[in-house]
């Protein structure tokens, strides 16, 4: 399983663009990059998924440069409400055995 | 389309005692997934079922947790008996059977024991 490396915590102010960076150095050809959100006495929700170059909805968009070893999530312009922990995932998602492999995510704060 | 539900929400128990969650997930998804989240953590796989077909346990603390899909449908996760450190919030999420698009999940049951 490719291992994933995010910030602890960023701080950011309303209006601003956000970019949450994770590193998976050693992701392999048939892993895909899943992004999720958790909001306090919340499960976790899916924002958004890639394999390479941008993927954007209506949400965020994805950014994964060639190598792969990286993405960068990208908010833009947050307010007060996306204020939650952001779960960067690596993994084969095309076959039954994807296991999801959380870590300890990266905790936003979003500032008035 | 109503989403994964589980029940209870919360669920407070003394030590030693046993304890079940219950989990209905999304219509139509083959892939049932069962979480446990400590404070301050990410989700930690516990289980997770293929239709009812248990394909990845190897998180689960066979000695005290169980866990059943009748049915291929509905979910129940058991503890028994349940210990201080069991205290969590236990996650019960659903897919299509590959995890494109990802999972959903419920809001979860919290549970203290004391």
């Amino acid at each position: 399983l490719a291992k994933t490396t995010q910030p602890i915590s960023m701080d950011s102010y309303e209006g601003q663009e956000v970019n949450i960076t994770c590193s998976h150095n050693n992701i392999a050809t048939n892993d895909y990059i899943t992004w999720y959100q958790q909001f306090p006495s919340q499960g976790p929700r899916f924002i958004i998924q890639g394999y390479k170059t941008k993927v954007t909805n209506e949400v965020a968009s994805l950014f994964i440069p060639a190598d792969r070893k990286s993405s960068t999530l990208s908010l833009p312009r947050v307010s007060l409400s996306d204020t939650a922990v952001y779960y960067c995932l690596v993994g084969d998602v095309s076959g039954g055995s994807y296991i999801p492999t959380f870590g300890r995510g990266t905790s936003l704060i979003v500032h008035p | 389309e109503a989403g994964v539900v589980q029940s209870p929400r919360y669920k407070i128990i003394e030590k030693k005692q046993p304890v079940a969650f219950w989990c209905n997930p999304i219509s139509g998804h083959n892939t049932l997934y069962w979480y446990r989240q400590n404070l301050g953590q990410g989700p930690e796989l516990l289980i997770r079922y293929e239709n009812e077909e248990a394909v990845d346990d190897s998180q689960l603390p066979k000695d005290r947790f169980s866990a059943e899909r009748l049915k291929g449908v509905d979910s129940t996760l058991k503890i028994q008996p349940a210990e201080l450190g069991d205290s969590a919030v236990y996650l019960c999420a659903s897919s299509a059977k590959t995890g494109f698009f990802g999972q959903f999940f419920g809001p979860g049951t919290r549970l203290t024991v004391l």
